[in-house]
């Protein structure tokens, strides 16, 4: 069964430094969607992406985070300036366009914790 | 403002007895429902949705919810909980006017089984 893929699981940072995490959705996935959870709390919408570009950013996602999907088949996240808030578990989900398929298929997430 | 809200951060059940999570929603629109389980450390797995049709809807592991629009809710059942059961769930809508489809999540509710 094809399934969502996250590197690395567990990523350790310093405050202040570039992360890039890593995603490879379902291959024939159009819409794509970061989601993070912090320990303890709920999940929570990041971004979604569509068409190469980005189709909706909630307030988390400010000028520190892009997103890339650099070739056909990675999604990346990057956070540019990590801060200890950033300390999360970051899901990567997609889904396809087929007729009408609203459900999300996530990834096993990566762990960033920044010191 | 569209929310969910799950009642219980803490659910404790017997092994056998009835398992009852509970979810209400607020829109403005119907929405499309899902719930997701999160075992520890593991990433987020689609139990059930609903999105038309029949408002009684089986997922797996023997999961079912029930779509009652007049109560904003969509309760998460199950007969018999067994030992495996015991994980975080979490209730999603996706709201129809929203073109990104983004997945808005409750607080979850941890399931805890009594041997």
């Amino acid at each position: 069964e094809p399934e969502v893929t996250q590197t690395p699981s567990h990523q350790v940072t310093q405050m202040g430094q570039e992360v890039i995490l890593r995603c490879v959705p379902i291959s024939n996935h159009l819409y794509f969607y970061w989601y993070r959870q912090i320990l303890g709390q709920k999940v929570e919408f990041l971004v979604s992406f569509y068409n190469n570009e980005i189709s909706e950013k909630s307030e988390i996602f400010d000028d520190q985070f892009s997103v890339e999907r650099p070739d056909g088949s990675n999604f990346t996240l990057k956070i540019r300036s990590t801060k200890l808030e950033d300390s999360a578990m970051y899901f990567c989900a997609s889904r396809g366009d087929s007729g009408r398929s609203y459900e999300q298929y996530f990834g096993p997430g990566t762990r960033l914790t920044v010191t | 403002a569209q929310s969910v809200t799950q009642l219980g951060s803490h659910v404790s059940v017997s092994e056998g007895a009835l398992v009852l999570l509970r979810c209400n929603y607020s829109s403005s629109v119907p929405p499309y429902l899902f719930w997701y389980v999160q075992y520890p450390n593991q990433g987020l797995q689609l139990l059930l949705k609903y999105t038309t049709g029949a408002t009684l809807v089986k997922g797996i592991n023997g999961f079912e919810a029930e779509f009652k629009k007049s109560e904003t809710s969509f309760h998460l059942t199950k007969p018999s909980a067994h030992m495996s059961d015991a994980a975080e769930y979490f209730c999603a809508v996706i709201l129809m006017m929203d073109s990104s489809y983004k997945l808005i999540f409750g607080s979850g509710t941890r399931l805890l089984v009594r041997p």
